[in-house]
């Protein structure tokens, strides 16, 4: 079973530039996740899909963080502009369904974003 | 809200040696508990999931337990290897709540 991907695995941009995450969830997961996770931290859940509809989006900076899942099975997270706090490793995560059996989340291996 | 720490940052330990890692949570009203392994450059590993109303779970040389009433967890390695090194991350799942919320993780180092 091939596991979560994540693209692309390194990102490099100027401050008050845009960038583009994309994640393909394992064949069949329903839920989706994007995790923020700064150098030393914790992750920290930005947004949660249900199929293509938000579940959580309480944690996300909307004004300048968006994400959508548009046919409910990969997904794109944009930072429009930039700024130097967001330099961080952003997982994608995805699990079956959202709760009881087949709630396990499998992580991608991460997008490492450095803005300088 | 739900705070989780984990104590300590680092450790640095010789191979064979058994180890305690340690997670604290704020509010006990949890539906489970998760540990994490992290490689560097590589995402999150799922090792044990205890539920809120188990004591601990097993799982080769590692053991994780849980004290719901006085929000704690221990991750215990057996017989450490340099394999081991990695971070270790706690995560807890609130009552009633679909999102996890993670410790910032120990990062653990075994010396041949």
């Amino acid at each position: 079973e091939a596991g979560v991907a994540q693209s692309p695995r390194y990102k490099i941009i100027e401050k008050r530039q845009s960038v583009a995450f994309w994640c393909n969830p394992i064949s069949g997961h329903a839920t989706l996740y994007w995790y923020q996770q700064i150098l030393g931290q914790g992750p920290k859940l930005l947004i949660q899909f249900q199929n293509n509809g938000v579940v959580d989006d309480s944690q996300l900076p909307k004004d300048r963080f968006s994400a959508e899942r548009l046919k409910g099975v990969d997904s794109t997270l944009k930072i429009q502009p930039a700024k130097l706090e967001d330099s961080a490793v952003y997982l994608c995560a995805s699990s079956l369904r959202a709760s009881g059996g087949g709630y396990t989340q499998y992580f991608g291996p991460g997008t490492r974003l450095t803005v300088l | 809200k739900q705070e989780v720490t984990q104590i300590p940052a680092a450790l640095s330990v010789p191979e064979g040696e058994n180890l305690v890692l340690n997670c604290s949570f704020t509010d006990s009203a949890i539906y489970n508990l998760q540990w994490f392994r992290q490689d560097p450059g590589k995402g999150l590993t799922s090792l044990l999931l205890i539920q809120s109303s188990q004591r601990e779970q097993t799982s080769g040389r590692l053991n994780a337990s849980l004290d719901k009433s006085s929000g704690r967890s221990t991750l215990y390695i057996a017989a450490s290897q340099p394999g081991d090194s990695a971070t270790y991350l706690c995560a807890v799942r609130d009552q009633g709540a679909q999102k996890l919320v993670f410790g910032q993780g120990t990062r653990l180092t075994i010396n041949p």
